[in-house]
């Protein structure tokens, strides 16, 4: 069962840089066949997509946050990793990571917990 | 503004059938996956590809695709089916599975 867990600072200084960092178990980001995303929903809506990695380290962003957006990959401790920096007030959301599945039937079919990060002086 | 269009609020009798939509022109050419969120927790993958449930997703979830929308039905509501659901599929692109729908919060009556 592939578990995946996020942990990063809960509270953020308004234009600092986020940092958020996935660790996966139960199965090994190098395997391939999978995008290593972030996701995000701010208090009380939707979800938004942030960005994905593959395990080789290619990268894809949403346009809307790309210039502030960096996704890195450490497959020897088998995590990946989120910053996002300048970030504002409107940067305040619970953030997901999750496992997106490469494909035609694609989906994003495990995702961890979520973890809250607030940003406020 | 999403590329994935879905009606805010569903509501649905108790054991009655409710089906759930998701409308955007990737549509045309992808796949919709849909997610489950309750309050709280973090979002649960139940239909994805032509209409494929993941293990342990009831067999009442089903998902088909007509045109420019897709459509998750379920058959025979429970009160635990009572969440927020979501579409998902790639962007104008046809790259990334990039577009959430709005959210559709359904309610059983």
């Amino acid at each position: 069962q592939v578990q995946l867990q996020e942990s990063g600072p809960g509270l953020v200084k308004p234009s600092q840089t986020l940092s958020l960092t996935c660790t996966v178990s139960g199965g090994s980001i190098s395997s391939g066949g999978y995008y290593w995303s972030w996701i995000r929903q701010h208090p009380g809506k939707g979800l938004e997509w942030i960005g994905y990695i593959y395990y080789s380290g290619t990268t894809y962003y949403n346009p809307s946050l790309k210039s502030r957006v960096t996704i890195s990959v450490d497959t020897s401790k088998n995590q990946f990793s989120l910053k996002l920096s300048s970030v504002t007030a409107a940067d305040t959301a619970v953030y997901y990571c999750a496992r997106g599945v490469i494909g035609p039937r694609g989906s994003y079919d495990y995702w961890g917990q979520g973890t809250l990060v607030t940003v406020s002086s | 503004s999403s590329e994935l269009t879905q009606d805010p609020a569903v509501s649905v009798a108790l054991g009655q059938t409710v089906r759930i939509t998701c409308q955007g022109d990737s549509l045309r050419s992808y796949y919709a996956s849909w997610y489950q969120q309750k309050p709280g927790q973090a979002p649960v993958l139940v239909i994805y590809g032509k209409n494929n449930r993941p293990s342990g997703i009831p067999d009442r979830f089903s998902g088909s695709s007509s045109g420019n929308t897709a459509s998750l039905t379920i058959t025979g509501a429970q009160a635990e089916d009572e969440a927020d659901y979501y579409c998902n599929s790639r962007d104008s692109s046809g790259n990334h599975l990039g577009v959430f729908g709005g959210g559709t919060k359904l309610t059983v009556l």
